[in-house]
């Protein structure tokens, strides 16, 4: 079973700041790896698959990087509403699903 | 552009069934090429992934609720469903249910989510 670890849990950065956020496979999944953004109250929403790939409408400051078992997300520059938790998720073989436990983005 | 929205009881007693309705609107649920998708969030908590289900009706559920969770499609109302049986509070949490994409590997169209609670 693959596992998927998040860090930092928390991130506490200003708007305009740069935010590098990391996802660790506990093995090999190549580049099947996606992001998603979370607000508060509301559902999530797709950022990147493949690892890197945009999703329709995402701002290009959203960028994600890696393969194998190594993965980052980075904003480029901190926007207010991109203040939020971010979930890696990778799609495999068994379980077909599983979900990093998260990285919080908080104004500092 | 297709939607999803989640329906169902609010409040579910120990021990009995939850069972939540998805309905998808804008687009065919038998298209191919998805996996329609449960997925619940516990309060101040991370994602939990509980099964999918193909047009075809082939499920796939997460090992953790294996016997307990069913996953039921039907094609001519676009909806699918989730059951899951004898539930604790532990089942308390925020229900949502996801297109899953094959192509992308990723959910790409989201429900708001409904939250169920567990209670007596």
């Amino acid at each position: 079973e693959i596992v998927l670890t998040q860090s930092p849990a928390t991130l506490s950065l200003s708007p305009g700041e740069r935010a590098t956020l990391s996802c660790r496979a506990s093995q090999s999944v190549s580049r099947s790896l996606a992001w998603y953004q979370q607000k508060p109250g509301q559902a999530p929403r797709l950022l990147l698959d493949d690892a890197s790939n945009r999703a329709t409408g995402i701002p290009a400051r959203f960028s994600g990087g890696g393969s194998g078992t190594d993965f980052t997300l980075t904003i480029s520059s901190l926007e207010p509403e991109d203040f939020a938790v971010y979930y890696c998720q990778h799609r495999g073989n068994w379980p077909p699903l599983t979900f990093g436990g998260g990285t919080r983005v908080e104004i500092k | 552009q297709v939607q999803l929205q989640e329906s169902g009881p609010g409040l579910v007693k120990p021990s009995q069934t939850l069972s939540l309705t998805c309905t998808v609107s804008g687009g065919s649920i038998s298209g191919g090429g998805y996996y329609w998708s449960w997925i619940r969030q516990h309060s101040g908590k991370g994602l939990e992934w509980m099964g999918y289900i193909y047009y075809s009706g082939s499920t796939y559920y997460n090992p953790s609720l294996e016997g307990l969770l069913t996953i039921s499609v039907d094609t001519s109302k676009t909806q699918f469903s989730l059951r899951l049986s004898s539930v604790t509070a532990a089942d308390t949490a925020v229900y949502y249910c996801a297109r899953f994409s094959m192509t992308l590997g990723a959910m790409d169209v989201w429900g708001q989510g409904t939250t169920v609670t567990v209670s007596s």
